[in-house]
C-alpha cells in the first residue's frame, strides 16, 4: 500500500489565485512528521514546510500553510496568492516514528503550473 | 555557509561499468541520505548514515550498491557493474542529528545515465 499518496498527477492555476494540493499518508506509528518540499526544473528541493503528528497547531511559513486532519490522515499544502514562481514540482513526504530511522517516504508529486 | 554539495553533476557510463558518486554534507550536520528519483517520480530512499552508528541499507536495491562515509563526513556511493535501470537522479541530503522535524538539505543531484 501508498504510505503517501498525492492524487493530482497535474495542475494548473491562475496567479494570484491559493492552490491546494492533496496529501494523505499512511501509518500506524504514532509519532511522524510530515513535510512539503518544492522541486523547481532546475532540480534542486526545497523545504517548505513541517508539521510533526503531536503539533495542534497548523504549520505556516510565509505563504505555506499545512491543512493537517490527523483523522482523516491528510496534510494539505495551501499556497495562499499563487506566484508565477510557484510553478514547481511540489513533493510531500513523511517520517515515521521519533527514533531510530529517519528516512522520509516520498510521494510521486504534483505538478504546478501558475498561468499569468 | 556552503550547501550540500555533490559531484559529478553528470555522469554518463556504459552498462557494466562501476561508477562512484561523491556528497559533501553541510559542516556539522551528522545524519546523511541517499536517494535516487528515477525521471518524473518521488524520490526513493537508498541508504541513512547517522554519526557512528551502522547505517541503514534497507533501500538499497541491489548488492550492487554500497555506500560508505568516511570520518563523519563525505560520503561516496558506488553502483558495480550499472545497468540501465540505473539511470536517474541520485540525491544526497545531510541533516543535524536525525530528531523527528528536522529538515533535510538536499545537494543538486548527480543525474546518472547508463548507456
Amino acid at each position: 500500500a501508498q504510505k503517501i499518496t498525492q492524487t493530482q498527477p497535474g495542475m494548473f492555476v491562475q496567479e494570484k489565485e491559493a492552490v491546494t494540493l492533496d496529501c494523505t499518508y499512511d501509518t500506524s506509528d504514532q509519532s511522524y512528521g510530515l513535510f512539503w518540499y518544492k522541486q523547481p526544473s532546475s532540480g534542486e528541493m526545497i523545504f517548505l514546510i513541517y508539521q510533526g503528528s503531536y503539533d495542534e497547531q497548523n504549520a505556516t511559513e510565509g505563504r505555506y500553510s499545512l491543512n493537517f486532519q490527523k483523522a482523516r490522515k491528510s496534510a494539505n499544502l495551501v499556497i495562499s496568492a499563487s506566484q508565477l514562481g510557484d510553478s514547481a514540482m511540489y513533493f510531500c513526504a513523511m517520517r515515521e516514528g521519533a527514533d531510530s530511522n529517519y528516512q522520509l517516504i516520498w510521494g510521486a508529486g504534483t505538478k504546478l503550473i501558475i498561468k499569468p | 555557509g556552503a550547501g550540500v554539495s555533490q559531484s559529478p553533476s553528470n555522469k554518463v557510463t556504459e552498462k557494466g561499468k562501476d561508477v562512484e558518486l561523491r556528497c559533501d554534507p553541510i559542516s556539522g550536520h551528522t545524519a546523511l541520505y541517499w536517494y535516487r528519483q528515477s525521471l518524473g517520480q518521488g524520490l526513493e530512499f537508498l541508504i541513512y548514515f547517522q554519526g557512528n552508528s551502522a547505517p541503514d541499507k534497507s533501500g538499497l536495491p541491489s548488492d550492487r550498491f554500497s555506500a560508505e562515509r568516511t570520518g563523519g563526513s563525505v560520503s561516496t556511493l558506488t553502483i558495480q557493474r550499472t545497468q540501465q535501470e540505473d539511470s536517474a537522479v541520485y540525491l544526497c541530503a545531510s541533516s543535524l542529528a536525525g530528531t523527528s522535524g528536522t529538515e533535510q538539505f538536499f545537494g543538486p543531484g548527480t543525474r546518472l545515465t547508463v548507456l
